[in-house]
Parts: structure tokens; C-alpha cells; sequence
């Protein structure tokens, strides 16, 4: 079974960073592009940042961009997600998800899910 | 950027079938996905390339995209469907980016 699995959520105070990991199963994590998705407390989903198969390509969300950056590793089937200037607004379950397809298409498998609280 | 807008609620009756929609700018020119989420849990898919159906998902789920709206239906509806419903694209003339709709919140009444 395909499975993709976040660590690395948690509490961290305003202007906080934060490193995010997803590692992929059973899956041929190497072939596709990867995205990070969060979803804010009561909210829709909000799509974060893209990478694609080699890295080769990189989106980020206008709300994130230039405090987040996105990596793989694909010889470790990981996919990470390192947040920096965190904000009360960064506040969200963060979903690591796979592209469905050939990129640019639908995103499945989706993981779990890791909680992010900025707080102080 | 590109917009999506889904109706924040739809209601109906089990058994009988609900349609939610995802408006957008032409957005019959594009793919358009759909996803099923329950409370604390992650999306599933449910919908893909308009209307394609992933294995595993009832023949009850259908989709749509003309013009610019698109429609996911689920035909004979049952209390397990209650849940909410995300449509999305990517938008990749400029600065390409995935968008979400709002979504919408089915009511199993």
C-alpha cells in the first residue's frame, strides 16, 4: 500500500523555523512531482509549493514565498518542507501529497497530515 | 491568478442526488479535480480529469466541466458521503500554482 508519512510538526513561537519531512512507501516517489498542501483550522485546503521529479522545477505560493523553501532526497524517498519566519497565519495542518499523474495534473496519495502551531 | 468559487453548503435528502459546482474563468478549458474529505481526515480523491473515476470510488460519483462551470454529482446519495468536497486545477500560464475552490460542505439530511 502506498503510503506517505509527515513528521516534524509542532509548536514554535512567531519568527520560528521549522523543518517538515514526508517519507514515501511502496511508491515510486522518484517519478513524481511532490507538493506540500495545508489546511488552516475551519479552512479549505491551501496549496503551499510544488517540486518536481529531479527538482528540476519549484513553485511556491505567494504567501510563502521566500520563507519556505521545498527539497527532495530521492535516493531516501523524502520530500521537506523548511518554514522559516513563521507567522500566526502558517497555522494549518500540512499535508505532504504526490502528484497523480504525469505533473501539473491531480495530487494523490495524500499523507496524514503533521500539525503546525505558531503560538506564543 | 485564477479563482475557483464552490457554494459553501449543499443539502439533500439520502437517496436522492447532489450536484456541487465549481465555477471559474473558462474553466471547461481546464482539468479539473475533486476531492472527498470527512471530518479529521486527509482529501481522497474522488474525481480526476473532469470525470474520470479513481479505482475504489462508487460509480455514484460523477463528474463534469463546461463553459465555466464544473460539477461533481453523486447520484443516490448516502449518509457515509457527507463530507466536505474540493474542486482544483493547476494554473500554469504564469507562475504556475495549484488552486483549490473554497469548498463545499454536503449535508446528508
Amino acid at each position: 500500500e502506498v503510503q506517505l508519512v509527515e513528521s516534524g510538526g509542532g509548536l514554535v513561537q512567531p519568527g520560528g523555523s521549522l523543518r517538515l519531512s514526508c517519507v514515501a512507501s511502496a511508491f515510486g516517489f522518484s517519478g513524481y512531482s511532490m507538493n506540500w498542501v495545508r489546511q488552516a483550522p475551519g479552512k479549505g485546503l491551501e496549496w503551499v509549493s510544488s517540486i518536481s521529479a529531479t527538482s528540476s522545477y519549484i513553485y511556491y505560493a505567494n504567501s510563502v514565498k521566500g520563507r519556505f523553501t521545498i527539497s527532495r532526497d530521492n535516493a531516501r524517498n523524502s520530500l521537506y518542507l523548511q518554514m522559516s519566519s513563521l507567522r500566526a497565519d502558517d497555522t494549518a495542518v500540512y499535508y505532504c501529497v504526490s502528484d497523480g499523474g504525469s505533473g501539473y495534473t491531480w495530487l494523490d496519495p495524500w499523507g496524514q497530515g503533521t500539525q503546525v502551531t505558531v503560538s506564543s | 491568478s485564477y479563482v475557483l468559487t464552490q457554494p459553501p453548503s449543499v443539502s439533500v435528502a439520502p437517496g436522492k442526488t447532489a450536484r456541487m459546482t465549481c465555477e471559474g474563468d473558462n474553466i471547461g478549458s481546464r482539468s479539473v479535480h475533486w476531492y472527498q474529505q470527512k471530518p479529521g481526515q486527509a482529501p481522497v480523491l474522488v474525481i480526476y480529469y473532469d470525470s474520470d473515476r479513481p479505482s475504489g470510488i462508487p460509480e455514484r460519483f460523477s463528474g463534469s466541466n463546461s463553459g465555466n462551470t464544473a460539477t461533481l454529482t453523486i447520484s443516490r446519495v448516502e449518509a457515509g458521503d457527507e463530507a466536505d468536497y474540493h474542486c482544483q486545477v493547476w494554473y500554469t500560464e504564469s507562475d504556475p500554482h495549484v488552486v483549490f475552490g473554497g469548498g463545499t460542505k454536503l449535508t446528508v439530511l
